[in-house]
């Protein structure tokens, strides 16, 4: 199985900050590498896919690099309603696997 | 619009088994193949298996062989998940996802509690 690992699991922060998310898998996936909000109670949210291309209807803030094994989720400027929780998956193997994900709390 | 809306609140006692239904509405039911995610409370995200809808070939997670069962109804447009031999880690939020031909989830149904407990 291709594990994913998320870093931090969580980190606090400002309205206006950048914030980074990386994500790490275990082997190469090539640019298969999903980002995911999940706010509480509500299911998770499609952000980011093929590890850089915008869903239609994010805001431009998010942004997504990286390629094999290595990636990263931007927030330009952080909004109030982008406290969340983010996943990464990755979509190259099976089972498909998420990373533990990332806790952007209100500093 | 794209919808996936799945069944409502399930409580059930330990050894029992749950079917979860997830109704596809607003494309072709069986251009996109669907999977089964869970949520424990508190926890993060656990892919449980994936069903195409056209064939209805599946394939499951390890951890599940042998306790799961999804299967699709092309007449309602339709695909069901059966967890069987229930125990109070089954305890969740139970999703299905339709994935993108980018292997993305984009669309997901609105999830199902499932509460095992005696």
């Amino acid at each position: 199985d291709i594990q994913m690992t998320q870093s931090p699991s969580s980190l606090s922060a400002s309205v206006g900050d950048r914030v980074t998310v990386t994500c790490r898998a275990s082997h190469s996936i090539s640019s298969s590498l999903h980002w995911y909000q999940q706010k509480p109670g509500k299911a998770p949210r499609l952000l980011i896919y093929g590890a850089s291309s915008l869903q239609s209807g994010v805001p431009s803030r998010f942004s997504g690099s990286g390629s094999g094994t290595d990636f990263t989720l931007t927030i330009s400027s952080l909004q109030p309603e982008d406290f969340a929780t983010y996943y990464c998956q990755q979509g190259y193997g099976t089972p498909r696997t998420f990373g533990q994900g990332t806790k952007v709390e209100i500093k | 619009q794209v919808q996936l809306v799945q069944s409502g609140v399930e409580v059930k006692k330990p050894g029992a088994s749950v079917k979860v239904s997830c109704k596809a509405s607003g494309y072709t039911f069986t251009s996109y193949y669907i999977h089964w995610v869970r949520q424990a409370p508190g926890q993060g995200l656990e892919w449980m298996g994936v069903i195409n809808p056209s064939g209805a070939g599946t394939t499951y997670a390890q951890k599940f062989q042998g306790r799961v069962t999804m299967t699709r109804d092309t007449s309602t447009s339709t695909v069901y998940m059966e967890l069987f031999s229930l125990r109070s880690e089954d305890t969740a939020v139970y999703y299905c996802a339709r994935v993108a031909s980018s292997t993305c989830f984009d669309y997901w149904g609105q999830g199902t509690l499932v509460t095992v407990s005696s």
